[in-house]
This record gives C-alpha cells, sequence and structure tokens, in this order.
C-alpha cells in the first residue's frame, strides 16, 4: 500500500487558473507538509500541519492556500497560477516534526503552468 | 533560520570507488540530521539519519559523521555501484528541516 500518495501526479494548466494538489498518508503519522522542488532540485518546505493545525508557514505567496480536513490529509490549493508556479510538489508526513523522525515522501506532482 | 549548505554539487566517481559529500549548517540548535537519495523522477528517500548525541553511524557502505563544534556533517559512501547514481540531500534541523542545495552522484561503471 502506498504510505504517501498524492494526486494528480501531472498537472499542466494555464497562467490565471486555479488547481489543486491532494495528499493523503496512511501511517497515522500526525505531521504533514508541503514541499516545493525547483528545477534546479532544489527542496524547501512550504507548509507543515500537526493534527490539521498550521505549524510552519514559510515565506510562500499567498495564492497558494493549504487545507487540512483531517491528520491524514493535506491539500494544496493554488490560486492564479503562474509561470514561475512550475515545479515538482512533493507532500510528506512523519511522525513527529520532521527534526526528529524521518519523513516520507509522495510521489510528487508535476505542475507546469504554461 | 538554519542555513544549510552542501559541497559539492556533481560529484562522479568509478564504480568501487568511495563517494564524500559534506555539509555545514549553521544553528546550533539543531539536533537532527539526516540524508535523503533522490533517485531519476523518484521521491527522496531516507538512508540514514544522525542525531546530535553521536558522532558516527554506520549502515553497511554508507556512513555519516557529525561535527557538532564545527557544525559540519558528511556522507561517506564505498565501495560504489551504479545504482548508487542519485542525487544526495542533507538537512538539518530542530523544529523543522532545512534542506542542502544537493549532490548529483554519477557512478562511472
Amino acid at each position: 500500500d502506498t504510505a504517501v500518495s498524492q494526486t494528480p501526479k501531472y498537472l499542466v494548466t494555464q497562467m490565471g487558473n486555479d488547481k489543486s494538489i491532494k495528499c493523503e498518508q496512511n501511517l497515522g503519522h500526525d505531521t504533514m507538509y508541503w514541499y516545493k522542488q525547483d528545477s534546479k532540485k532544489f527542496l524547501k518546505i512550504m507548509f507543515s500541519y500537526n493534527n490539521k493545525e498550521l505549524i510552519i508557514n514559510e515565506t510562500v505567496p499567498n495564492r497558494f492556500s493549504p487545507k487540512s480536513p483531517d491528520k491524514a490529509h493535506l491539500n494544496l490549493h493554488i490560486n492564479s497560477l503562474e509561470l514561475g508556479d512550475s515545479a515538482v510538489y512533493f507532500c510528506a508526513s512523519s511522525q513527529e516534526g520532521t527534526a526528529n523522525t524521518e519523513a516520507f515522501f509522495g510521489q510528487g506532482t508535476r505542475l507546469t503552468v504554461v | 533560520g538554519e542555513n544549510v549548505e552542501q559541497h559539492p554539487s556533481t560529484l562522479s566517481v568509478q564504480e568501487g570507488d568511495s563517494a564524500v559529500i559534506k555539509c555545514t549548517y549553521s544553528d546550533s540548535a539543531s539536533n537532527y540530521f539526516p540524508w535523503y537519495k533522490q533517485e531519476l523522477g523518484k521521491r527522496p528517500q531516507l538512508i540514514i539519519d544522525i542525531r546530535s548525541n553521536v558522532g558516527e553511524k554506520k549502515d553497511q557502505r554508507i556512513a555519516v559523521t557529525l561535527n557538532k563544534t564545527a557544525k559540519h556533517f558528511s556522507l561517506h559512501i564505498t565501495e560504489t555501484q551504479p545504482e548508487d547514481s542519485a542525487v544526495y540531500f542533507c538537512a538539518a534541523g530542530d523544529y523543522k528541516l532545512s534542506f542542502g542545495a544537493g549532490t548529483t552522484v554519477t557512478v562511472r561503471a
């Protein structure tokens, strides 16, 4: 069974559109994250939720809005997409904060804005 | 916040040789130092981690060393094999992780 699954795997959309990426984990973890990996492979944390509560919110445009309906799900909604939003977005989860335990990553969503 | 620097950015080694990747960090409060491996088109996966109360840890061909005084830690891969070719990320943190920029390792057969 897939531990952390995110959908869709690929997303191609036009500038200005609004899109969502969904993430679910079946590991029973308390903490979930969204990371952005740009074309240079740099992995940067965007958000972190612990038991549905936002605990980390990095400097990310407010066009990005995470939503956690329960601790097993963390979705990412992006409004008014821009060319610079093109990247691979990874969802991840861990039992506690990533400073203590292994983070398990989803397979990634490759977002291409045209 | 934490700033993690990783070197080199690319590393090419002959099969059977060793590979060493070095990272430095800035925040002395960081106490967890994992290493992730990301194969082409796949997700990052943890290969080894070390906590601040340990100076060295080994798992088969992979070892990590940590020098908290100097704020640097290193990944050592011995007897490299073609399947070791990937991007390797170091990370450091206390309540959240900051990742290094990654090292693309290529093992030449």
